[in-house]
């Protein structure tokens, strides 16, 4: 099976400031998505990472404060742009594969904002 | 609304007791779902898809379209069980039109020596 990796694993990082968030797979993938979860709480979808066009963001999820990237089929990034307190979470992005539904998680980026 | 519902927020049971992680849905028809778990310092990893019918580490969780739930058994609990665990229900069956899960709130089992 694919081997999904994210880098930072782990960041602190001041308010006001951006970070972004590499996601890798290991094969080519057709659907990647970005995940938060957030202190204690379970994931939310933030947005769907489509090849070749703009994501696709769920309630809630704006492209100006999580732009994402997707430029090929084993890659994408997400920014956390003008960071708040708020944003501390742990993000984690996944692909889906087989045959229905089911996605696979990469470990985690866990970010904290001071 | 809520789409999974995990009653359970922490449920601890000793060794070789039965266990039974709850989770109802909100769907009218036949929908995929999903146990997801999260040992301590590891990655959440896929536990069972419904589709599968499968056992996993000794779990089974049967689709009841009756009373729209999904529960997580096992008959004997080891203390490795020990994790969170997601029952997850994919967008496409709650109306969104979206793809990518949403997920129940998580149930922490303990399993006591």
């Amino acid at each position: 099976s694919a081997v999904i990796s994210q880098k930072p694993s782990r960041d602190i990082c001041q308010r006001g400031t951006s970070l972004t968030i590499q996601c890798q797979v290991d094969s080519q993938v057709t659907m990647m998505f970005w995940y938060r979860q957030q202190p204690g709480q379970s994931l939310t979808l933030i947005a769907t990472a489509n090849q070749g066009s703009e994501a696709t963001y769920e309630s809630g999820f704006v492209i100006d404060k999580f732009p994402i990237s997707r430029p090929n089929l084993t890659f994408s990034t997400l920014t956390v742009s003008n960071m708040s307190p708020e944003d501390s979470s742990i993000y984690l992005c996944s692909f889906q594969a087989g045959v229905g539904n089911e996605q696979y998680f990469g470990p985690g980026t866990r970010l904290t904002v001071t | 609304a809520q789409r999974v519902t995990q009653p359970e927020k922490l449920l601890s049971v000793f060794k070789g007791a039965p266990v039974e992680l709850k989770c109802n849905y909100s769907y009218s028809g036949s929908p995929e779902l999903f146990w997801y778990v999260q040992y301590s310092r590891q990655r959440l990893q896929l536990l069972l898809r419904h589709i599968s019918r499968e056992s996993i580490k000794g779990f089974t969780a049967d689709l009841n379209k009756g009373e729209t739930s999904f529960h997580l058994k096992k008959p004997f609990a080891q203390e490795e069980d020990s994790a969170m665990y997601y029952c997850a229900l994919p967008l496409m069956y709650s109306g969104g039109g979206a793809d990518g899960l949403t997920f129940g709130k998580g149930t922490h089992l303990i399993i006591q020596p």
